[in-house]
């Protein structure tokens, strides 16, 4: 069956970057895109980009352009995400989730999600 | 950006209530929109996509309607287990963007 394991909890300094990966098992890594996406205490969902698992190219939210990086390890089947500088409005949980598009033009749903590492910053 | 406002923010109905959630769109989205099922602790769940089709596994009981810039997420008879907050998400265009979220509480 379809998992996604994430790695644990973080908490870092303001100004310190983490790194977290996401560990996908029950299908071909390789096939299906990877996105990630953050929930802060009392917000919204909010996407942060995604990975092209198979050519490694990336897409990211203009917020997080230049802050975050995405990238993957096909012979792991691990898909990973570093924040750099964090902030305190950084503290969040972070998803992983598998992308499946579901016609011609690019549309997609998120249907298999991990479940979502605490990253918590704090002087 | 495509900003998507929920409404109601919360409710609380009783078993065997029919529950409706509205997500309106800042601009035309036509059909590209997700609910998602979140519990409290857990991952988002994808209930339905193309605003009306039920991603498989999903109980009957939901349902989803809408195009353009209004839909709506139904619950046709509120069960104990539906206690969750409901996100809607449009994937029209990049940046990806979700809704407040509607907590529904079971009385």
């Amino acid at each position: 069956q379809v998992q996604l394991v994430q790695s644990g909890a973080e908490v870092e300094r303001p100004g310190a970057s983490v790194k977290v990966s996401c560990k996908a098992s029950g299908y071909s890594f390789t096939t299906y895109t990877m996105q990630w996406v953050r929930q802060a205490p009392g917000q919204r969902l909010e996407w942060m980009g995604w990975v092209n698992t198979a050519n490694g190219n990336t897409k990211y939210a203009q917020k997080f352009q230049g802050r975050v990086t995405i990238t993957r390890d096909t012979s792991a089947s691990t898909a990973y995400m570093e924040v750099s500088s964090l902030r305190s409005e950084d503290t969040a949980v972070y998803y992983c989730a598998r992308e499946n598009f579901y016609d011609t033009g690019g549309h997609s749903i998120f249907d298999f999600w991990g479940q979502g590492i605490l990253v918590t910053v704090s002087s | 950006d495509i900003q998507l406002t929920q409404s109601p923010s919360f409710l609380s109905a009783s078993v065997g209530d029919r529950v409706t959630i509205t997500c309106r769109a800042s601009q035309d989205i036509s059909n590209y929109l997700a609910w998602y099922q979140q519990k409290p602790g857990r991952a988002p769940k994808l209930l339905i996509y193309a605003a009306s089709t039920l991603q498989s596994g999903v109980p009957s009981r939901f349902s989803g309607s809408g195009s353009g810039t209004e839909f709506t997420l139904t619950v046709s008879s509120l069960q104990p287990e539906d206690s969750a907050t409901y996100h809607c998400e449009q994937v029209k265009t990049y940046p990806l963007t979700f809704g407040g979220g509607t907590k529904v509480e079971i009385k």
